[in-house]
């Protein structure tokens, strides 16, 4: 079955201790994002990848990092989390990297306290 | 600034009352605008990508329409099952992506 999937789905973590939240594709899709989901905020892209080793910032990258080593991955890391952190966070692929829709994977719900 | 805007933010119909949903949009070269459906403790669900102004797509009760400036998702005699958020967004020249906050729309029966 074609999806997106992000682990973990639920992570409840203390202020500065690290994490990773995983994402992986499994239809060779070139286009990976990360966004975020706030009430009232809507979705924000954190950062995109369109290709191995080609990632860039979106609108909101402060406190994250990613890196893309293998085409079907696309892990966001947080170095030190902070409670601003705490959000819905949705991984996404693209066929192509411009005028593709996104698959969506089904979300982490992150609390930092 | 690119920027999305949706219109209103909630919406409540009576099953078979059709209406209309509005995404207003500044961008630096649109690659596309987007549609998506948003359930409760979901990830967005693809609906439409139009490239062009003037250009159209329906599927089932639902039509999407774009002009130079916005969006509008027609919605033809909703049923409750129609109930959802939906989400407008952009992607740009740079491929960078940017999403309204949504129209959370009821059917109720």
């Amino acid at each position: 079955e074609a999806q997106v999937t992000q682990n973990p789905r639920y992570l409840i973590t203390v202020t500065g201790k690290k994490l990773t939240v995983t994402c992986s594709q499994n239809m060779n899709h070139e286009y990976m994002s990360w966004y975020r989901q706030d009430p009232g905020l809507g979705l924000r892209q954190i950062y995109y990848s369109m290709n191995v080793e080609v990632t860039d910032k979106g609108d909101v990258p402060e406190g994250y990092k990613v890196s893309r080593k293998e085409k079907r991955n696309f892990p966001l890391i947080l170095e030190s989390p902070s409670p601003n952190q705490t959000s819905l966070y949705f991984c996404a692929s693209s066929l192509m990297t411009s005028g593709n829709e996104q698959f969506f994977g089904p979300g982490t719900r992150l609390t930092v306290l | 600034e690119d920027q999305v805007t949706q219109s209103p933010e909630a919406l409540r119909l009576q099953e078979g009352e059709s209406s209309s949903l509005n995404c207003s949009y500044t961008v630096s070269g649109l690659r596309g605008l987007f549609w998506y459906r948003q359930d409760p403790g979901k990830g967005p669900e693809f609906l439409f990508t139009l490239y062009s102004a003037g250009e159209e797509k329906e599927k089932e009760r639902l039509k999407a329409t774009l002009t130079k400036k916005e969006s509008f998702l027609h919605i033809t005699a909703p049923k409750p099952e129609d109930s959802a958020t939906y989400l407008c967004a952009v992607q740009n020249n740079f491929n960078k992506f940017y999403f309204g906050s949504g129209t959370k729309l009821n059917v109720k029966p």
